[in-house]
């Protein structure tokens, strides 16, 4: 079966320190990943995804994610945190052959101290 | 372009009154997922269509909850009778499934829900 783990519910920062937010995922065949942040009152936004070839991939926003395919994991990365980037971060996995369904996680709430 | 497009965007209604929600998918797009956000479950899939058909509906939470897809351009999500239970942040989203099936969804605004 399908999931998704995001280990950590609240991530704190400091203004311009590099921030990283974990996902961890299972599936059963090749993932398609996907990282979506969400403002409060709003929905979510899509923030960068990965489908193949280089385990580094960039998106929106000056952020990043690293695939990782022996430890399963998909973690979201900025080099410098703006107190803007303040949200919640979802992960989510799709089976590249089963159908349609997104699997997200649990999020995880990003504050960014001035 | 236009993204999805979910009313009404807050929405208070008492236990028992019957509940409509509507969402607009982005043109072109051929799936449509029906999502319910809280904070003790987060978020949860209620049902999805593929070409205005319901796929999956077993994460709709009782009889209570009904879907309809009845075009590619619009879909409502009915709650009769409603519940406190039911209060939560309601989300459409759409995404083309098609080609190499690589794209992305896209989230609506959402619908908050009060029941009182």
């Amino acid at each position: 079966a399908q999931s998704v783990a995001q280990p950590e519910d609240q991530v704190n920062v400091a203004e311009g320190n590099p921030l990283t937010v974990k996902c961890t995922y299972s599936v059963s065949g090749n993932p398609y990943l996907f990282w979506y942040v969400q403002y409060p009152n709003r929905g979510l936004q899509f923030l960068l995804k990965y489908i193949t070839g280089d385990n580094l991939v960039k998106g929106s926003y000056g952020f990043e994610a690293e695939f990782n395919k022996s430890q399963t994991s998909f973690h979201l990365k900025k080099p410098s945190a703006l107190v803007s980037d303040s949200a919640l971060y979802f992960c989510a996995v799709r089976e590249w052959n089963t159908g349609n369904q997104f699997y997200f996680g649990t999020g995880t709430s990003l504050t960014v101290i001035p | 372009d236009a993204g999805v497009i979910q009313s009404p965007r807050h929405e208070v209604t008492e236990m028992g009154q019957e509940v409509t929600l509507r969402c607009k998918p982005i043109s072109g797009h051929n799936s449509l997922f029906w999502y319910r956000q809280t904070m003790m479950r987060g978020l949860e899939l209620l049902i999805y269509f593929n070409n205005n058909v319901p796929i999956d509906d077993s994460g709709m939470p009782e009889d209570r909850f009904s879907a309809k897809m009845p075009n590619a351009s619009f879909s409502t999500l009915k709650i009769q009778p409603s519940e406190p239970r039911d209060s939560a942040v309601y989300f459409c989203a759409s995404r083309f499934r098609g080609g190499s099936n690589t794209g992305e969804l896209f989230f609506g605004e959402g619908s908050r829900l009060t029941v009182l």
